[in-house]
């Protein structure tokens, strides 16, 4: 039994470098979600795929972030030209949607980001 | 809007101690679910209930127990018979009927002291 995974867990870059991160969401599952939490605080929503359709993005996701989930499996999340305020930790979580409704949301193990 | 709050943020008791973390919560809508995730040191966020804004019962899964009271706009987690396993950060989290995004509370870190 597989849960959510998601590579790398630890990632250290310079301001101004990109960086991306995977997501191998649950694999019947066919939602996929996009956090990030800092320090002291509560995950924060940023988008969420049905399938490969990118459904919601929040205000938190500039235009420097792009997300992904081309075969609808696993997605990608891209920072380009990082900033110190992108350290945080990436947490992906996938969901079971039926009858429209998806409700549990489970959780990979996150990627934190350092930004030098 | 929605908003969970989570007053305490962090507490500490003696093992074997009982319990109990709070949180409020705020929205306009009358369907909607609550939850309660545990964040271990390892950093990944573990489910552990869900509740649905029809359900008022109360829950219990072994050491676990849940209290949601729609009057108060609580769902409060108490945890008997605490074990150092128990130490992590707690979120109780809200998700709107129609909304596929969580809102959590910013966490209680619990600490077990042996």
């Amino acid at each position: 039994d597989t849960g959510v995974s998601q590579d790398p867990r630890h990632k250290i870059t310079k301001r101004g470098q990109n960086v991306t991160f995977r997501c191998d969401p649950i694999s019947e599952h066919n939602r996929l979600y996009w956090y990030r939490q800092t320090l002291g605080q509560g995950p924060e929503f940023l988008t969420y795929f049905q399938n490969e359709a990118q459904l919601e993005k929040s205000r938190l996701l500039s235009d420097r972030f792009s997300a992904e989930r081309p075969k609808g499996s696993f997605s990608t999340l891209e920072i380009q030209r990082t900033e110190q305020g992108d350290s945080a930790m990436y947490l992906c979580a996938s969901s079971l949607a039926s009858s429209g409704r998806a409700i549990e949301q489970f959780f990979g193990p996150g990627t934190r980001l350092t930004v030098l | 809007a929605q908003k969970v709050t989570q007053a305490q943020t962090e507490i500490s008791v003696v093992e074997k101690e009982d319990v109990t973390l709070d949180c409020v919560y705020e929205t306009r809508d009358t369907t909607y679910y609550l939850f309660w995730y545990k964040q271990p040191p390892s950093g990944e966020l573990v489910f552990l209930i869900r509740r649905n804004s029809f359900d008022e019962q109360n829950e219990i899964s072994g050491r676990y127990s849940w209290n949601f009271q729609k009057s108060t706009s609580s769902f409060n987690f108490t945890i008997t018979a605490s074990q150092v396993v128990d130490s992590a950060v707690y979120f109780c989290a809200l998700l709107n009927f129609g909304n596929e995004k969580l809102t959590f509370g910013t966490g209680t870190r619990l600490t077990i002291i042996p």
